[in-house]
């Protein structure tokens, strides 16, 4: 089976730094996205990696470890619209290559 | 363009209607899906086509039937639902690669769908 655990809720505060944990176990890996969900829209894209290491794009950063199974996505400067649910998705390695797993997804509160 | 558009945004049916939820997108992606979200859960994988062919059925009831009429269209067939499949129905699409950033899949905005 598939495994991905994020925390349930964070609350930060605005102006702040906040990192959003994402272990995974899953049966095979082609890449890790974060994507932010507000309350009842799509989720959009964030960030990608496939390599160990640091992506950076503007506030938004994400980290990958593939031998601990581990990923964060760190948020700079918070600012209320970052209110969101943050979501881990697993792309799996299978023969079409197409298939995705998401985390349950943290609920991120910016308190003024 | 990178949108992804779903029609209708709500829709409230009976258990013996047939209705269909419809997705386009026109950013030339031959990858497109279905996922069912129910609330303050993540997206859960319904369906998958690779150009224009079903790849991936993660075991979904018959009630619930894809279609995939060209590359830029995708379909979702509904009949005799059960009130418990209301949800948020999101469609995405993504390039059709052998891996890296460009397949990150682009969400339509959903169809919410209630189930009497």
């Amino acid at each position: 089976g598939q495994n991905i655990d994020q925390p349930t809720e964070m609350t930060a505060t605005e102006g702040a730094i906040v990192q959003i944990n994402c272990t995974y176990q899953t049966s095979g890996f082609n890449g890790l996205f974060w994507y932010q969900q507000h309350a009842g829209e799509a989720p959009t894209f964030l960030s990608y990696n496939v390599l160990d290491g640091l992506e950076e794009k503007g506030r938004f950063s994400s980290f990958l470890s593939r031998s601990k199974g581990y990923s964060y996505l760190l948020l700079k400067e918070l600012q209320m619209k970052d209110s969101a649910s943050y979501l881990c998705a697993v792309r799996l390695r299978d023969n079409y290559g197409q298939n995705f797993v998401f985390g349950p997804g943290t609920r991120l509160s910016v308190l003024p | 363009d990178t949108e992804v558009t779903q029609t209708p945004k709500h829709l409230v049916m009976g258990m013996t209607n047939k209705k269909s939820l419809k997705c386009e997108q026109h950013m030339g992606h031959r990858a497109m899906y279905w996922y069912k979200q129910k609330a303050k859960k993540p997206p859960e994988l319904m369906f998958v086509y690779s150009y224009e062919k079903l790849s991936i059925n993660e075991s979904v009831p018959s009630r619930f039937s894809p279609e995939c009429p060209n590359s830029s269209l995708l379909n979702l067939h509904l009949h005799a639902l059960q009130p418990e499949d209301s949800a948020l129905y999101l469609c995405a699409s993504s390039q059709f690669g052998s891996g890296g950033s460009t397949d990150t899949q682009y969400f339509g905005p959903g169809t919410r769908l209630t189930v009497l």
